[in-house]
């Protein structure tokens, strides 16, 4: 089936650095998601979009609808050993359209 | 807070046994899903179903069918196991427009 295009797809980085993944598609959608998913859980909404160009925030992470409707951003600042997991990106059409996945970009914390 | 519940956690099994995995939301959410999560971590949606309609993934072999004795539950019934079945099953329940995801059972079959 379809899937995202995300990246990448895992990241090394030091504690208190910026993290920056993106996803893309060859079609047009109109609402964007991103989750976290922590190891032997189910994965957990962070962020919602639903407008072109909306940019949006929740704590230290601030995701971004691209103004083409084909493509998104998150950030993380400022790192912490919690932020470790696997974060995902969807998108859809329109709410009667399933959900499309991108294959997960792993965030791992160099000790 | 989401309340989507799954049962059992983990599950170990043969090949050709029969399972099902339970899943419930007490939130009253109207449709709820499977998805199939493989080694890969990526995730496949299995099927989504609300009280009216019942939408599966074409790739999904019949050998998998969900049952909803009611609004709160939606399990996940499985026949005649394959290796290639082990993976992550999660349960999702929709809240408002966004889908809310259980804590996942790990199916191992050997």
């Amino acid at each position: 089936g379809q899937q995202l295009n995300q990246s990448p797809q895992s990241m090394f980085i030091q504690e208190g650095e910026d993290v920056s993944m993106n996803c893309t598609s060859s079609s047009i959608f109109n609402t964007w998601l991103w989750y976290k998913q922590d190891p032997g859980e189910g994965p957990v909404l962070l962020i919602a979009l639903y407008k072109a160009g909306e940019l949006t925030s929740n704590g230290r992470l601030t995701a971004q609808f691209g103004i083409t409707r084909k493509d998104s951003f998150l950030n993380i600042s400022a790192s912490i050993p919690s932020d470790v997991g696997i974060y995902f990106c969807a998108g859809r059409v329109d709410s009667n359209y399933q959900l499309i996945w991108g294959a997960g970009t792993k965030l791992i914390i160099k000790p | 807070d989401t309340a989507v519940s799954q049962t059992p956690k983990y599950l170990v099994t043969q090949m050709g046994n029969d399972k099902s995995i339970k899943c419930e939301q007490n939130l009253g959410h109207d449709t709820m899903y499977w998805y199939k999560q493989d080694s890969k971590k990526f995730l496949k949606i299995m099927f989504s179903y609300n009280n009216k309609e019942l939408i599966i993934n074409e790739t999904v072999p019949n050998r998998f069918s969900p049952k909803s004795p009611d609004k709160a539950h939606l399990n996940l019934h499985i026949n005649s196991l394959e290796l290639g079945d082990s993976a992550v099953y999660f349960c999702a329940s929709k809240r408002g427009r966004e889908q809310y995801f259980g804590p996942g059972t790990r199916l191992t079959v050997t």
